[in-house]
């Protein structure tokens, strides 16, 4: 079964922490995303990669970095955590001919203090 | 007023009964749409594309009406395991394409 997987249900750091969200995929997908879901804001996307060393900014991008160094590993990193980054954190990936998440992770709650 | 909107309900039916959800969206050049279904404490899970045609997957039709600039997603015959969270996607053109979700809709079915 396809899988997606991301390191931690539940995390919780400090303010002002560097703090590292990961996420492994099986499927040699090109395309991976990370969303952040919020009550009554929906989805949104942070960043997403198409390939290995590619990112791409999505609609909140601010607070936050990536990594892709190989093609089954994207990171989110929170250069320095602040309370309104407490959320839950879901990545997803896809295949090239397909631009949308297509298989999520089940996702990290992140509680900043 | 935002890219993407959807009346977040819940709406409220009782097995059986057809229901059927809107999403508007506002970039005109928007290319590709979709819907989304979100369980309780669960990760989205891709339902169905929406193409301009409109198409059927079961008791679940999809259509697109560009000219109004939304979709709709209607489902017959109300199981009681329909009960999610059901998101529109819209991919915008242009540069990057960037997937945005709407909010989402509720959705209870009753016995």
């Amino acid at each position: 079964d396809v899988k997606v997987t991301q390191s931690s249900r539940y995390l919780v750091k400090r303010t002002g922490e560097k703090v590292f969200l990961e996420c492994v995929q099986d499927m040699d997908h090109e395309n991976m995303f990370w969303y952040r879901q919020d009550p009554g804001l929906g989805l949104r996307l942070i960043y997403f990669s198409y390939d290995v060393k590619m990112k791409e900014k999505g609609d909140i991008p601010e607070g936050y970095s990536v990594s892709r160094e190989k093609k089954e590993r994207f990171s989110l990193i929170l250069e320095s955590a602040s309370t309104n980054q407490t959320s839950m954190y879901l990545c997803a990936s896809s295949p090239p001919d397909r631009p949308l998440p297509q298989h999520f992770g089940d996702g990290t709650r992140l509680s900043i203090l | 007023r935002k890219e993407v909107e959807q009346d977040p309900g819940p709406f409220n039916v009782p097995e059986g009964a057809t229901v059927a959800f809107n999403c508007t969206y506002s970039n005109s050049a928007s290319q590709s749409f979709f819907w989304y279904r979100q369980d309780c404490r669960k990760e989205p899970k891709l339902l169905m594309s929406v193409y301009s045609s409109g198409n059927e997957d079961g008791r679940f039709t999809a259509q697109l009406n560009r000219a109004s600039q939304y979709i709709s997603l209607l489902i017959r015959d109300s199981k009681l395991s329909d009960s999610a969270t059901y998101l529109c996607v819209v991919i915008r053109s242009g540069g990057s394409y960037i997937p945005t979700f709407g909010r989402g809709t509720s959705l209870i079915v009753h016995p």
